[in-house]
């Protein structure tokens, strides 16, 4: 299983970009990327996943490099609603379903 | 709206019990998993069923079964609860299909005392 490398947490300022990163150097090709996240004492939420073209939707934008070993995640106009454990992860098929692998995450403190 | 339910978000239990928690989907996904959540370890996952009656190990599945009965229906038993398996758990739900977001539900965070 391709495994992901995340920075523990990350600060940023409401109303600016939050921009967090994802290594994920050992990928193959057929792998897709997900991001979720977790508000406290909530479930994982998914927000966004992608295959090697750059995704945008109406919570986030996803940057792949093209040799496909790193992605960011973007939030464009992070809120105090967006602090959070934010999850990346790299999608196994495992028999007739497939498992998401969830590693420590980087824990965004957004804040005034 | 989309909804995982779980039957508690806190349950306290004695080593040695035998412990349920229920997970009920109403999405009519094929998919339902149970997960573990410890503090650095991150999300671990323990079962998973892709129909009813059937079942695959997950990554940590010593200690645990599971029974999915019906479709909207899956549930994780500890048959003889021990302290560490205080843990936050859980429930999420995906229809079939490689690529397809997992929804998860609040979670239950059990403790064995």
């Amino acid at each position: 299983d391709a495994k992901t490398t995340q920075p523990t947490s990350m600060d940023c300022a409401e109303g600016r970009a939050a921009n967090l990163p994802c290594n994920h150097s050992t990928i193959s090709g057929n792998e897709y990327v997900y991001w979720y996240r977790q508000i406290h004492s909530q479930g994982p939420q998914y927000i966004i996943h992608g295959l090697k073209n750059n995704e945008t939707n109406e919570m986030a934008s996803l940057i792949i490099t093209e040799d496909r070993k790193s992605s960011t995640l973007i939030l464009p106009h992070a809120t105090l609603r967006d602090t959070a454990v934010y999850y990346c992860i790299v999608r196994v098929l495992t028999g007739t379903a497939s498992k998401l692998t969830f590693g420590t995450g980087t824990r965004l403190q957004v804040t005034l | 709206d989309v909804k995982v339910t779980q039957s508690s978000r806190y349950l306290v239990k004695r080593t040695g019990e035998k412990v349920f928690l229920e997970c009920v989907q109403d999405m009519d996904h094929e998919n339902m998993f149970w997960y573990r959540q410890d503090p650095g370890l991150g999300l671990r996952l323990i079962y998973f069923s892709y129909d009813v009656k059937m079942k695959e190990k997950g990554d940590i599945p010593e200690g645990y079964s599971v029974s999915r009965e019906k479709k909207e229906r899956f549930s994780l038993i500890l048959e003889s609860a021990s302290t560490n398996q205080t843990s936050m758990y859980l429930c999420a739900s995906r229809t079939s299909g490689p690529y397809n977001e997992q929804f998860f539900g609040p979670g239950t965070r059990l403790t064995v005392l």
